[in-house]
């Protein structure tokens, strides 16, 4: 079975710039969660998606948004870019989204804003 | 608030057994989760503990109590594949499905 995916693994952004990043969740799975791991940092919560709606929202400004696809691939969205945002991405995945859902991680986008 | 707290860093012996401990303050409770991640890897999911108590799972055990807001993995026979960071992510009830993870403690194993 294959795992969570993202894509681009790697990227490079000036300051003010936009990104859109991407990730495909487990088969079966429907809820989809984005983290922000900075260097040195814990992973901090931004986005829960769940049967393409949004359900939860960590404490990140409202340039950071996303959506989810009916396939339920999901992107995140940043949009004037700082040089804070540098960081790494990571995407995961549950089934539904009911409490004990473990939550799968893939392999995440390192972004470098410039 | 939130808060998470687990030692920074930690060495061990090739072989040996090391407990890695966490204390959580959160507004409520739902769960609390143990994942491990390499360096520059994504986070892989080890344990996952609701209720009281000890669940093993192989070379690796977690413990929970609630009452304490204070949960530990216990890593035995180490290998220096297990030489990673372990982090430590109550989960925010009520339905957020919101994992709050610490800084993490990594774990060097050496021979």
């Amino acid at each position: 079975e294959a795992g969570v995916t993202q894509s681009p693994t790697h990227l490079i952004k000036t300051r003010g710039q936009q990104v859109t990043l991407r990730c495909s969740p487990i088969s079966g799975h429907t809820s989809v969660y984005w983290y922000q791991q900075a260097l040195g940092l814990g992973l901090q919560f931004l986005l829960w998606y769940d049967e393409g709606e949004e359900r939860n929202r960590g404490n990140f400004p409202p340039r950071f948004s996303g959506r989810q696809f009916p396939n339920y691939s999901s992107e995140l969205n940043v949009n004037a870019l700082e040089l804070e945002d540098s960081a790494l991405y990571l995407c995961a995945s549950s089934r539904q989204g009911a409490s004990g859902e473990t939550q799968y991680f893939g392999p995440g986008t390192r972004l470098l804003v410039l | 608030g939130q808060n998470i707290d687990q030692p920074t860093e930690m060495t061990a012996t090739e072989g040996a057994i090391v407990q890695i401990n966490c204390t959580y303050q959160t507004s409520g409770f739902n769960g609390l989760f143990w994942y491990q991640q390499h360096a520059g890897e994504a986070p892989t999911f080890l344990s996952y503990n609701v209720l009281d108590g000890l669940e093993e799972k192989g070379r690796f055990s977690s413990f929970l109590s609630r009452s304490k807001g204070y949960s530990y993995l216990l890593l035995k026979e180490l290998q220096m594949k297990d030489s990673a960071s372990y982090l430590c992510a109550p989960r925010q009830p009520g339905g957020y499905n919101k994992l709050i993870f610490g800084a993490g403690t990594r774990l060097a194993v050496h021979p």
